[in-house]
């Protein structure tokens, strides 16, 4: 009975492609997240999104597009994949706009 | 632009002693802060938290301190066990969004048996 659960858990793709990674939370949560860890090891925010809505919207490149078909569901789709995608995505949800905020186990993507 | 610091990368000790895990932050608009526990392979997990109301928060072996003035938090074990052995990250969130974590870079703590 995962929490916050990520598909796939590892994505290697070639430049240039398309992929997407999905993200589901049973906790009844109605705030979800993406998070990017890169290679500094920093964890930054990307988006966020309550009931279905987009609430955070930080410096992303458009080639990034979160979609959340309802509240339990946040996927991240990412266009035109680049090198300086690489990165480990963790999603992660809360109940409102909580700074308590429970991950999942991170999808980590490599672009060759 | 780092506004949640770790200056400490690693840090090791012995089972049983003191762990003291540091933060420093520079946005004085953070009113709450958190710690996050991550084992390889896992994504984080909430451990404790404190607002800028408090100054300490305690729950079992896990206290944080919090000094505002110096902007500064303090994460302590004790009794340090092995199993406590992972990366701790320190977050903030506040003003604008509350939300919005801001994460600092981690330090990876090693409990020796």
């Amino acid at each position: 009975d995962t929490a916050v659960s990520q598909t796939p858990k590892y994505l290697v793709t070639q430049m240039g492609n398309d992929k997407s990674i999905k993200c589901e939370q049973n906790l009844g949560h109605d705030t979800m997240y993406w998070y990017k860890q890169d290679s500094k090891k920093f964890l930054k925010i990307m988006f966020s999104y309550n009931n279905k809505e987009l609430i955070i919207n930080e410096t992303v490149p458009n080639r990034f597009s979160p979609k959340s078909p309802d509240k339990a569901h946040l996927n991240l789709h990412i266009n035109s994949l680049e090198l300086g995608d690489s990165a480990v995505y963790f999603c992660a949800s809360s109940h409102g706009a909580s700074a308590m905020q429970f991950f999942g186990p991170g999808t980590r993507l490599t672009v060759l | 632009d780092q506004q949640v610091k770790q200056n400490s990368p690693s840090l090791s000790v012995q089972e049983g002693r003191i762990s003291i895990l540091n933060c420093d932050y520079t946005n004085s608009m953070f009113d709450y802060f958190l710690w996050y526990k991550k084992y390889p392979a896992e994504g984080p997990t909430f451990l404790i938290s404190i607002s800028s109301i408090k100054d300490k928060n305690e729950d079992g072996r896990f206290t944080v301190f919090l000094n505002k003035s110096a902007k500064h938090l303090s994460l302590h074990i004790v009794p340090s066990q092995p199993g406590d052995s992972a990366v701790y990250f320190c977050a903030a969130s506040g003003g604008s969004g509350s939300e919005k974590l801001v994460f600092g870079k981690g330090t990876k703590l090693t409990v020796n048996p």
